[in-house]
């Protein structure tokens, strides 16, 4: 499981409240990512980080923040949840260079928003 | 920019038959290729993964792969069902560049029937 853990793994939050995923990682790694998953599309990137407070947007960023202040950690913000964000949150990290180069997922968060 | 396409987002199969799940890919450069399963209620978990080099890739759990650049694909198989293999698989694709992003298809869940 290349040492990720999410949390929390379950949320149910209202319309308009400020929700923060946290993922954290024990093995050092430089990447992390944040996806989601919905029916039909499979994961979709959110944002990814390269390094401590080094962040960049994904294909579906809007509404979403993150921050990086330790190589550990990478939260995702929703500043003020829709019911749109209802989703199962992945975080990933990235291990190995070059072609051993391989992403590995965390058990995820699933998020319901009233 | 780059694409991945599942055909069949739902696909049966009898235990002991042949699985075969199948992804199409566009891309402007030479891809990585991964297969992820996910479990119900788990993270997504590495079948498999081409980069460069031997064009059929053997994974776990006696999947394997075959890249076909003229086809553009990176079908899945097994040659023998087993129940613990209904799952959802995705196929997913990374540009070996600077941003290491994993671009999915929209997934396919596969089901064993007796």
């Amino acid at each position: 499981d290349a040492g990720i853990t999410q949390s929390p793994r379950h949320k149910v939050t209202e319309t308009g409240t400020p929700v923060t995923l946290r993922c954290h990682q024990t093995e050092n790694h430089r990447y992390m990512y944040w996806y989601r998953q919905d029916p039909g599309h499979g994961l979709r990137l959110i944002h990814y980080s390269y390094g401590v407070k080094d962040t960049d947007k994904g294909e579906v960023s809007d509404g979403y923040s993150v921050s990086r202040s330790k190589t550990e950690d990478f939260l995702l913000t929703l500043e003020s949840a829709t019911s749109s964000q209802t989703s199962v949150y992945f975080c990933a990290i990235s291990a190995g260079v070059g072609e051993k180069e391989t992403q590995y997922f965390g058990p995820g968060t699933r998020l319901l928003v009233l | 920019a780059q694409s991945v396409t599942q055909l069949g987002s739902h696909v049966s199969v009898s235990e002991g038959a042949l699985v075969l799940l199948r992804c199409n890919y566009s891309s402007s450069v030479p891809p990585y290729l991964f297969w992820y399963v996910q479990y119900p209620n788990q993270g997504l978990q590495l079948l498999l993964k081409y980069t460069t080099g031997a064009t059929l890739v053997k994974g776990i759990n006696g999947f394997e792969a075959e890249f076909k650049k003229s086809e553009t694909s990176f079908h899945l198989t097994k040659p023998s069902a087993h129940m613990s293999d209904a799952a959802e698989y995705f196929c997913a694709v990374i540009l070996g560049g600077s941003a290491r992003q994993l671009t999915f298809g929209s997934g396919t869940q596969l089901t064993v029937l007796p």
